[in-house]
């Protein structure tokens, strides 16, 4: 599997804009870029995915470099809520796999 | 909205004895997964299977095995449990390859 490589941790206050990187710079063509958070004591939940172009939805931005080796995942407006592991996945288009969890991004949101 | 339900919050077990940890989804989704969680460690995959009765090793299967009788059940055994297999057990479910995964709330396993 294609490997990813996420900050151990983040801090930003509340109510700003907060920008995730990942790299995946061995991604493979057909490698979707999925974004998952683990709010405290909770299993993890979907966030996000793409292929190439940006995605939005009510959750968070997706935006993804032009050669796809790295990727953003961009929460436009920080609240407390928002305070998470974050994990950046590499998924096959095809074929059964999986799902390999990295250690992800720590995010603190200071009030 | 899609549940998936594992069967304890939290367990207690002794060292050497038979495990069962069982997970539901109601959305007769084809692919089901078992992980553990550690501090430092991050979610690693034990199991997972993309049909009944099919299953696939995960990164770190040795001391588990699983049970995928019907679409909407997935087991994790311990056949023998013990105390490095103390841990949080995450379960999740999704349709197919590249949608969704929905996990369940997990459990906590102490092995005494």
């Amino acid at each position: 599997d294609a490997k990813t490589t996420q900050p151990n941790s983040m801090e930003s206050n509340e109510e700003e804009p907060v920008h995730l990187p990942c790299n995946h710079s061995t991604i493979s063509g057909t490698d979707y870029i999925h974004w998952y958070r683990q709010l405290p004591s909770q299993g993890p939940e979907y966030v996000i995915h793409g292929l190439t172009s940006n995605v939005n939805n009510r959750m968070a931005s997706l935006a993804i470099a032009e050669d796809r080796k790295s990727s953003t995942l961009i929460l436009h407006r920080a609240t407390l809520r928002d305070a998470a592991v974050y994990y950046c996945i590499l998924r096959d288009g095809g074929g059964a796999d999986g799902l390999t969890f990295g250690k992800g991004t720590h995010l603190i949101i200071q009030p | 909205d899609v549940k998936v339900t594992q069967s304890s919050r939290y367990l207690v077990k002794r060292t050497g004895e038979k495990v069962f940890l069982e997970c539901v989804q109601d959305m007769d989704h084809e692919n089901m997964f078992w992980y553990r969680q550690d501090p430092g460690l991050g979610l690693r995959l034990i199991y997972f299977s993309y049909d009944v009765k099919m299953k696939e090793k995960g990164d770190i299967p040795e001391g588990y095995s699983v049970s995928r009788e019907k679409k909407e059940r997935f087991s994790l055994i311990l056949e023998s449990a013990s105390t490095n297999q103390t841990s949080m057990y995450l379960c999740a479910s999704r349709w197919g390859s590249n949608t969704e995964a929905f996990f369940g709330q997990g459990t906590r396993l102490t092995v005494v």
